[in-house]
Parts: structure tokens; sequence; C-alpha cells
């Protein structure tokens, strides 16, 4: 059974276009991310949300918008895709807990996004 | 600015050499440290991490990580790396009293020739 699970596992789409990319976790983690990974290999986390509320939210173009219908869903919504958005999207969870086990993150398998 | 540096971006090594890989981080509280490892074409997997105890942590398949407070450092070693772990590798940190936010540092290709 796959922890964390991303879909589509690649994306190929115009300019301009408006699409999503699905995350769900079946870990019972409370907390899940989205992280772009650029051509350099570059991670940087975008989102966070911890139990369905947004804690983290870096500088990100307001195209990108997170929604969380459960603490085992994220999804991402990008609108208006632009060429500088292609990258890899990992989604990522954790369980908030003591310091002896915080926020180690489970990541997805990536969804890589191109756009033309 | 909390940020994490990983100051060699590409490493090339033959199999039965020893492997250092730097990581630097900037925070002013106490942090949790972490490596992570990105084998190509896969996500991104755990490899060690550090909360407290002893300074010098064990991961998986031998690779361990020392941690220097004085130096902010967390830097990863192996005694002989093998052709399998070419691979991409992330530090990351985060405050322990942060809201849960891990910055990873910009990573380290690791090609080990056979």
């Amino acid at each position: 059974d796959t922890a964390v699970s991303q879909t589509p596992k690649y994306l190929v789409t115009q300019m301009g276009n408006d699409k999503s990319i699905k995350c769900e976790q079946n870990l019972g983690h409370d907390t899940m991310y989205w992280y772009k990974q650029d051509s350099k290999k570059f991670l940087k986390i975008m989102f966070s949300y911890n139990n369905k509320e947004l804690i983290i939210n870096e500088t990100v173009p307001n195209r990108f918008s997170p929604k969380s219908p459960d603490k085992a869903h994220l999804n991402l919504h990008i609108n208006s895709l632009e060429l500088g958005d292609s990258a890899v999207y990992f989604c990522a969870s954790s369980l908030t807990g003591d310091y002896s086990g915080a926020n180690v993150l489970t990541f997805g398998a990536g969804s890589r996004l191109t756009v033309l | 600015a909390q940020s994490v540096s990983q100051h060699n971006h590409h490493v090339i090594l033959s199999e039965a050499a020893s492997l250092e890989l730097g990581c630097n981080y900037s925070y002013g509280g106490t942090v949790n440290l972490f490596w992570y490892v990105q084998y190509p074409g896969q996500h991104l997997q755990l490899l060690l991490k550090y909360f407290s105890g002893d300074p010098l942590v064990k991961g998986i398949k031998g690779f361990e990580a020392e941690f220097i407070k004085s130096k902010f450092s967390f830097n990863l070693r192996k005694p002989s790396v093998q052709w399998s772990d070419t691979a991409e590798y992330f530090c990351a940190a985060e405050v322990q009293t942060g809201a849960n936010n891990l910055f990873f540092g910009t990573g380290t290709r690791l090609t080990v020739i056979p």
C-alpha cells in the first residue's frame, strides 16, 4: 500500500491552462505539504496544512491554491500555467509529535509537470 | 534568515572511497536535522535524523552524520561508497519550536563510478 500517493505522475499541458494535482496519505499523519523541485533539484516548500488548516504559505504566486478537504488529502490547483511552473511537485506528510519523532516527512513519488 | 547550505554541488567518487558531504545551517534556536536521499527517478527518503542526545547518528545503508553545534554543521559520512549510492542528497533542518517548517539545502549530487 502506498503511504503518500500523488496523481497524476506526469502532466503535460499548454500555457494558460488550469490543472490540479491530488495527494492522499494513509499514514494517519496530521500535516501535509507541497514542495516544488526545479530543474536544478532545488527543493522548496510551498504550503503546509495541519489538520486542514493552512500553517505555511511561502511566497508563491496566487495562481497556486492548495485545498485540504480533510487531513488525509491535500490538493494543489494551478491557474493560468506558465513555463516557469514546469517542475516536479512533491507531496509529503508528517505527524506532529514530541521531539523524539517530530516531523519526519514521508514523501510521495512526485508529479512531473511540463508546461509547453 | 533561516537557511541550510550544502557547499558540494556534485561529488564524484570511485567505489570504496570514503564520503563526506557538508551541511551547515543557520538557525537561532534548537534544531532538528535530517539527511534525505533521492535516488534517480525516485522520491525523497529519510536517511537519518538528529533530535537530541548522541551527536553521532547512524542511518540506513551505512551512513552516519555528526552534529557539531559549535560549527552549526551536520555532515554526512560513509566510509566506503557503492555504485548504488549514486543519488542526490539533501540536508534539512527545522527549528524545534517551529511550525513544521522543514528547510532543505540545495542538494549534493553524488556519482559513484564502478
